[in-house]
């Protein structure tokens, strides 16, 4: 079965840092992968996609993605952080050859220090 | 558009009563998750409807968890009876390719 890592709890970075919220997957098939950003209680929304095509994936507010075949990675990332990114990301990923379930991580919560 | 509605956002009842969650997808989207969100976890999928079908419910406790979706559109998720472990975040999303699925608020369950 598919399955995600989010290997840290939490990231912290100061405004105007680049950051990265790390994120490996694994799944028998060719991947599609997510990533998502949930506010305090707010549900979930979509930042951006990787399905097939360029490495690098640009989204929403500034976040870009890139995927790494090689080492099973789809690492999130921002050049320059604003306080308001401060929120929890999860990453996830879907095996369409398998059970074509969408699969996340436990999440990283993001915190932007002014 | 207007985005998946849930009610109510949050719920608080005692263990061994029932409960129910309604959701009401994005116009057009045909197919449905109910997802179970505990706390420091992601969410994990319970039931996914395509229409008014089930495709997937083999993570869905079927001896307490039931979930509906009669004219294809609505849903309703019932726990009954609830147990102290059911408390979490309960998430419907939808969507209408398999890409990119649109989440509601989701309903915060606190079982006591």
């Amino acid at each position: 079965a598919q399955s995600v890592a989010q290997p840290e709890d939490q990231v912290n970075v100061a405004e105007g840092n680049p950051l990265t919220v790390k994120c490996t997957y694994s799944v028998s098939g060719n991947p599609y992968l997510f990533w998502y950003v949930q506010y305090p209680n707010r549900g979930l929304q979509f930042l951006l996609k990787y399905i097939t095509g360029d490495n690098l994936v640009k989204g929403s507010y500034g976040f870009e993605a890139e995927f790494n075949k090689s080492q099973t990675s789809f690492h999130l990332k921002k050049p320059s952080a604003l306080v308001s990114d401060s929120a929890l990301y999860f990453c996830a990923v879907r095996d369409i050859r398998g059970n074509n379930r969408l699969a996340f991580g436990k999440g990283n919560q993001v915190v932007v220090i002014p | 558009e207007a985005g998946v509605a849930q009610s109510p956002r949050y719920k608080i009842i005692e263990k061994r009563q029932s409960v129910a969650f309604w959701c009401n997808p994005i116009s057009g989207h045909a197919t449905l998750y109910w997802y179970q969100q505990i706390l420091g976890q992601g969410p994990k999928l319970l039931i996914q409807f395509q229409n008014n079908g089930v495709v997937d419910d083999s993570q869905l406790p079927k001896d307490r968890f039931s979930a509906e979706r009669l004219k294809g559109v609505d849903s309703t998720l019932k726990i009954q009876p609830a147990k102290l472990e059911d408390s979490a975040v309960y998430l419907c999303a939808s969507s209408s390719t398999v890409y990119e699925q649109y989440f509601g608020p989701g309903t915060r369950l606190t079982v006591t």
